[in-house]
């Protein structure tokens, strides 16, 4: 079954750190990659997307993901987070043979300690 | 431009009730999905509109969840009667073309108790 997998349910870091939340999917052809964010009491906003060309993708909020074929992941990075970045983050796959539909992952609840 | 509005933001009801959450998609959007929630899981799929026509309702896990878009604009899904298992948030999305353009509701969290 195709399915995408977030393995960290909850990540700690400190204010300024650098951070990287993981993403991986599974099936073979290349998909349609996002990350969305969920701050408390707010809808799903959009990072960044991946469609082609270029595997390393800026988002918005300073976000860039980089896209790995060999390793199907999508991993998210920050160099420097902010208190703001507290929220809920969620990757999510268009398989190839599912028209519009997102396939999302559990989630990463990060938290940010000033 | 107005976002994709949901309402109401939250609902609690009793076992056996029945809920409608209404969502208004953002104007000349044609395209509008449901998406939900449940407790400790992943956001699933429950179905995509084309105007007023349902393109993919796979996602709907029984017929006690009907959707409706008359007209082509706002939405309605209504749980009848709601369950236990039916607690959690439920997201509605909608987009012009395909996917490409995405855009979330704030969700409506039900809660049934």
């Amino acid at each position: 079954a195709q399915s995408v997998t977030q393995p960290d349910i909850h990540i700690t870091v400190s204010e300024g750190a650098s951070l990287e939340l993981r993403c991986n999917y599974s099936y073979g052809a290349t998909p349609y990659l996002f990350w969305y964010v969920q701050s408390p009491g707010q809808g799903l906003q959009l990072l960044l997307k991946y469609f082609s060309g270029d595997t390393l993708v800026q988002g918005i909020k300073g976000f860039e993901a980089e896209f790995k074929r060999s390793q199907s992941s999508f991993n998210l990075r920050k160099p420097s987070v902010h208190l703001s970045d507290d929220a809920e983050y969620f990757c999510a796959v268009v398989f190839n043979n599912a028209g519009n539909m997102l396939t999302f992952g559990g989630g990463t609840r990060l938290m940010v300690k000033p | 431009e107005a976002g994709v509005t949901q309402f109401p933001s939250h609902s609690v009801i009793e076992k056996g009730q029945t809920v409608t959450l209404r969502c208004d998609p953002i104007s000349g959007h044609d395209n509008l999905y449901w998406y939900r929630r449940v407790m400790g899981k992943e956001i699933k799929f429950l179905l995509h509109f084309v105007k007023e026509s349902k393109q993919d309702e796979s996602g709907m896990p029984n017929n006690r969840f009907l959707a409706e878009r008359t007209g082509g604009t706002y939405s309605t899904l209504k749980v009848q009667p709601a369950e236990l298992e039916d607690s959690g948030v439920y997201f509605c999305a909608s987009s012009f073309g395909t996917v490409y353009g995405y855009t979330f509701g704030s969700g409506t969290r039900l809660t049934v108790v």
